[in-house]
């Protein structure tokens, strides 16, 4: 079992839609996960991290967590043109010092 | 402030050649991170530095060295160039390690071995 996965894509959304992205992990003892956004021919980006389960919001974007379904998630509303990029989730395996552990990213396309 | 820099940005090596790929941050991070990306394969974790005068092994460290030459500086070292490590190369940098830390990446160094 891959230790974070994701759904290739690519994800295709009209613009004004809400895109769901979302992401799964094998680590029950995982601590914390983020999201990156990474358009063509450039780095990652970080749009935001969650450590709790719930959800948590920053402006258009929202990262929700299940830390019994190992399940972490990215809802972006009102998508854009401009939002169109691949979507890296990340997690951190465990408490103390230790690395995140990226998924291969699925590709969101929001269309005019 | 220029978060993270790498040199150069891109780089065409022939097989067996060598090179070091520079990476600089002026965040005061203490840990740094070399990953490559190649298509399909996602980013992986070729070796970091927790802090200054300490380097681990990542998930895919063959054929590559490192060097943590201060707190801002972390060198990537190919000793004999081989074509599967054409890639791109990001350096990333965090303020420590462990669950709360967010990584910030460089720009990439897009690296062709022939």
């Amino acid at each position: 079992q891959k230790e974070v996965e994701q759904n290739s894509g690519p994800l295709s959304v009209p613009e004004g839609a809400i895109a769901s992205l979302n992401c799964t992990y094998s680590d029950r003892g995982s601590q914390s996960f983020f999201w990156y956004r990474q358009y063509s021919g450039k780095s990652p980006e970080l749009i935001m991290f969650i450590y709790s389960n719930g959800d948590k919001e920053d402006g258009r974007f929202t990262a929700q967590l299940n830390k019994a379904s190992q399940y972490v998630s990215l809802l972006i509303r009102d998508s854009q043109p401009s939002d169109s990029a691949t979507y890296l989730c990340a997690v951190n395996r465990r408490s103390g010092y230790s690395t995140l552990t990226f998924g291969k990213g699925t590709m969101l396309l929001v269309s005019p | 402030n220029a978060g993270v820099t790498q040199t150069p940005k891109f780089q065409v090596l022939k097989t067996g050649q060598s090179m070091t790929l520079q990476c600089a941050q002026d965040m005061n991070h203490n840990s740094m991170y070399w990953y490559r990306q190649d298509p399909g394969m996602g980013l992986r974790l070729i070796y970091y530095s927790a802090s200054e005068g300490t380097t681990d092994k990542g998930e895919v460290p063959n054929g590559y060295n490192v060097s943590r030459l201060n707190k801002r500086e972390f060198s990537l070292r190919l000793e004999s160039a081989a074509p599967s490590q054409t890639s791109v190369y990001f350096c990333a940098s965090s303020e420590g390690g462990g669950g709360f830390n967010e990584q910030y990446f460089g720009p990439g160094t897009r690296l062709t071995v022939t």
